[in-house]
């Protein structure tokens, strides 16, 4: 079955870094989604992505946040000016269309040290 | 602002029993609600969308339902097992974005 993957697994970086998180998609899913899980809390809604174009972002999307659909196939979250608190397993989804089932990857844990 | 909660936190059941996860949100506005199952260190693999025109899906052992107007839905498991010890969450559609609950915590003892 077609999954979404994520790289790299785990990421350690020094505060005030950036780092560019990356994702596959399912190759035929048109709708993109990057959440975050800080640890012990809940997963949070990051930024959604269709039509190369953002479509909707959170609160936590700031200045400090942006995405990119770089070809045909990746999805990249980037984080500049790491800073403790960004510290999260990073999640990416996708779907099919509006309104169907999501598909997430497996994550990557962020460090920032 | 949509919230959603799960009840309860954690449970723990011996093998075979049948159970029930609870999940609220307070904003009946939705596109679909979706269960997931969350194990250690892994992402989130879905288990039953239902549409908010539905109210209710299966799938093998699990059934869902959504009581939109009421903004309830409830994850029923049968012939529970070990294989099903996992965190669960819910997720609501709205806008362009899903909200999660905090989660259910299931642990089944052989």
């Amino acid at each position: 079955e077609p999954e979404v993957t994520q790289t790299p697994s785990h990421q350690v970086t020094q505060m005030g870094q950036e780092v560019i998180l990356r994702c596959v998609p399912i190759s035929n899913h048109l709708y993109f989604y990057w959440y975050r899980q800080i640890l012990g809390q809940k997963v949070e809604f990051l930024v959604s992505f269709y039509n190369n174009e953002i479509s909707e972002k959170s609160e936590i999307f700031d200045d400090q946040f942006s995405v990119e659909r770089p070809d045909g196939s990746n999805f990249t979250l980037k984080i500049r000016s790491t800073k403790l608190e960004d510290s999260a397993m990073y999640f990416c989804a996708s779907s099919e269309l509006f309104n169907q089932p999501q598909h997430f990857g497996d994550g990557t844990r962020l460090s920032i040290l | 602002k949509q919230e959603v909660t799960q009840i309860p936190a954690a449970l723990s059941v011996p093998e075979g029993e049948n159970l029930v996860l609870n999940c609220s949100f307070t904003d009946s506005a939705i596109y679909n609600l979706q269960w997931f199952r969350q194990d250690p260190g892994k992402g989130l693999t879905s288990l039953l969308l239902i549409q908010s025109s539905q109210r209710e899906q299966t799938s093998g052992r699990l059934n869902a339902s959504l009581d939109k107007s009421s903004g309830r839905s409830t994850l029923y498991i049968a012939a529970s097992q070990p294989g099903d010890s996992a965190t669960y969450l819910c997720a609501v559609f709205a806008g362009n974005q899903f909200y999660f609950g905090t989660g259910t915590s299931l642990t089944v003892i052989p």
